[in-house]
């Protein structure tokens, strides 16, 4: 079946840093790709739909500038979330829709501590 | 503006028992629903998917949809604690390739 990989699964930055993770369809192409906040014991939120080639559709609320995605290729999405705040802490899980079977595969999810 | 409804829950079903979970959408034009299953602390994994009215069985799960109804249920049969997770909905409109998630049900298997 269709496998996503995300990395890293978990990472712990400092106030003011960046962070960036990836998402990659490994045997399959995604031309979109999707990014998922999740807050403990909270439904997903859409953050952003990462299109192949062009630039990512952004959900009302979402900061573009602070949550920079960049869909180079048809088998890699990345998320860098840029000047991270506490606030930020959260499951950040990445989501590629494959074609052939059109259903949609999670990745593992990446767990960021902004302490 | 698209909907899809779960009761949160958490529902309780003592092990062997059919555990049975329901979505409702407001979008009539959805043509594909998904289930997930969600562990606490790790990403949705894909169930099952449904296209059609109807059943669609996958070993122990059958899936049940009813697009005049606007339903699409899980049911999971000889539940097993190991079913013990948040099952989301989801559901795209035509021409639409976003998928629309509900907040999920809890179910608990108890032994």
């Amino acid at each position: 079946g269709a496998v996503v990989s995300q990395h890293p699964s978990r990472v712990i930055c400092k106030s003011g840093t960046s962070v960036k993770i990836e998402c990659r369809s490994l045997d399959f192409q995604a031309t979109t790709m999707f990014w998922y906040r999740q807050f403990p014991k909270q439904s997903l939120m859409l953050m952003a739909t990462s299109n192949e080639g062009s630039k990512a559709t952004y959900e009302q609320g979402v900061e573009k500038d602070k949550f920079l995605i960049n869909h180079a290729s048809l088998t890699l999405s990345t998320l860098t979330v840029t000047s991270a705040h506490p606030e930020d802490s959260s499951f950040y899980i990445c989501s590629a829709r494959d074609g052939v079977n059109h259903g949609y595969t999670f990745g593992s999810g990446t767990r960021l501590t902004v302490v | 503006q698209k909907e899809v409804e779960q009761n949160s829950g958490p529902l309780s079903v003592p092990e062997g028992a059919i555990a049975s979970l329901n979505c409702t959408y407001s979008d009539r034009g959805s043509q594909s629903f998904f289930w997930y299953r969600q562990y606490s602390g790790k990403s949705p994994e894909l169930i099952m998917s449904i296209y059609s009215n109807g059943d669609k069985e996958d070993g122990r799960f059958t899936a049940q949809l009813n697009k005049a109804s606007q339903y699409v249920s899980l049911l999971i049969r000889d539940s097993q604690p190991s079913d013990s997770a948040t099952y989301l909905c989801a559901v795209t409109a035509g021409g639409s390739y976003i998928p629309t998630f509900g907040r999920g049900t809890s179910l608990i298997v108890h032994p």
